[in-house]
């Protein structure tokens, strides 16, 4: 079955520094790579998402790029805030049977 | 707001017992997904419904059982509770190909 890691566990950047958070997923056929932000005690909400067909997508500061070779996707926040303070999930899933990376807990200093 | 409740928001309950948690799908969500998530860690795959039928199953033993019903609400039911029970538990609705959607959770203590 499918298994994600992502790294690192734990990331501080100073506000309005760059955020790059990577996985790596084990099942090729894997074909859908959703981002989501934890907020505590908070339900995880949907960032970003790519698909297996694309190599790169961006939202504004977010963009999350895809090596399907390689079997890694990163997540990159640029220019970081404040509230972009949470805890950051990579998942992968071939039927939307989401498997998920451990997360990131990331902390943005003033 | 997603669309997607789940009742109750918390329960204690005390080892060995039976608990039942309830998740109410986006309008026209056909596809129901339940995780496992531990404090300080990610969420993990229990299970999935699509219109009614499992499809697809985490690494959960047999005790963690569910339910989907005709209009897509869906039930978690786990037998003989164990302390390592104790988490946060999520369902998410979609339907095929399109993003899914996470009700707030239920925080279930196991005692």
């Amino acid at each position: 079955g499918e298994n994600v890691e992502q790294h690192p566990s734990t990331l501080s950047v100073q506000e309005g520094d760059s955020a790059v958070i990577k996985c790596t997923y084990s099942d090729s056929a894997s074909n859908y790579f959703p981002w989501y932000k934890q907020e505590l005690g908070k339900r995880p909400q949907l960032i970003i998402d790519i698909r297996s067909n694309v190599g790169e997508k961006k939202d504004q500061r977010i963009a999350v790029t895809l090596n399907k070779t390689a079997k890694h996707f990163s997540l990159h926040i640029t220019e970081t805030q404040p509230e972009d303070s949470a805890v950051y999930f990579c998942a992968a899933s071939e039927d939307y049977q989401l498997i998920w990376g451990a997360g990131t807990k990331l902390i943005i200093k003033p | 707001e997603t669309g997607v409740t789940q009742s109750p928001t918390h329960l204690i309950k005390t080892r060995g017992q039976q608990v039942t948690l309830r998740c109410s799908s986006q309008s026209g969500h056909n596809t129901v997904s339940w995780y496992q998530q531990a404090l300080g860690q990610g969420p993990q795959f229990i299970f999935q419904y699509y219109r009614e039928e499992e499809n697809g199953r985490g690494n959960f033993p047999p005790r963690f059982s569910g339910l989907q019903f005709p209009n897509y609400s869906s039930e978690l039911n786990v037998n003989a509770l164990e302390l390592d029970d104790s988490a946060l538990y999520l369902c998410a609705s979609s339907l095929p190909e399109i993003e899914a959607f996470f009700g707030q959770g239920t925080r279930l203590t196991v005692v």
